[in-house]
């Protein structure tokens, strides 16, 4: 069974500090992986995916397959970056949904 | 709004009835998706239709059970409800069911059974 693993509830920094939201995950495949993240009183979106290796909002995930983590990084925070970020898996072959960890909720404090 | 629409925002009911929760799919898009948040639970995958078939099913209960029309609008209808059910519905949609491709949620019904 595919399990996706948000080890913190809450993760709080200060503006301009580095900020790091751990994923792990387990499946026996090859797995995609995504990140979305909830803006206050927005919908949830996607924020990257790991095969499109690419950076956004200063963002970046790199999908370790030896640790089986995906985690979230940014040099340094900035305080619209508050928000909900869930990390998500989705199985080989497509026809399936995502698999989404329980998020994180990372606060920028001023 | 050429989002993902859900409807009714919010939905207030009794234990053992039935609702009838509405998505219709960014326009283009042929998959759509059902999500159930709840607070223990999170975020969990219910069921997924292409162009009107179903493709993938996820923990979804047999009381629940969904659909996908002609026009690519889906519904999904919950029945015998009970107070576990209350919960955050989402529904997202994409272009199709192939690898990766991004799913756009919508802004999520939110039942509550009493």
């Amino acid at each position: 069974a595919q399990r996706v693993t948000q080890p913190e509830k809450l993760l709080s920094v200060f503006k301009g500090a580095p900020v790091e939201l751990k994923c792990n995950y387990s499946y026996s495949g090859s797995p995609e992986l995504f990140w979305y993240v909830q803006y206050s009183r927005q919908r949830l979106q996607l924020l990257l995916r790991h095969i499109s290796r690419e950076s956004i909002k200063g963002f970046t995930a790199d999908l370790n397959k030896g640790e089986t983590s995906f985690h979230l990084k940014k040099p340094f925070a900035q305080e619209e970056d508050s928000a909900m970020y869930y990390c998500a898996l989705r199985g080989g072959g497509g026809a399936d949904g995502l698999t989404f960890g329980k998020g994180t909720h990372l606060i920028i404090q001023p | 709004d050429s989002g993902v629409t859900q409807t009714p925002k919010h939905l207030i009911t009794a234990t053992g009835q039935r609702v009838t929760l509405r998505c219709s799919p960014r326009s283009g898009d042929l998959s759509v998706y059902w999500y159930q948040q709840s607070l223990d639970q999170g975020l969990q995958f219910l069921i997924q239709y292409y162009n009107g078939e179903e493709r993938a099913k996820g923990n979804i209960l047999e009381r629940f059970s969904a659909q996908q029309f002609p026009d690519l609008h889906s519904e999904l209808n919950l029945s015998s409800l009970e107070l576990g059910d209350s919960a955050l519905y989402f529904c997202a949609s994409s272009s199709d069911w192939l690898e990766a491709n991004e799913q756009f949620f919508g802004p999520g019904t939110r039942l509550t059974v009493l």
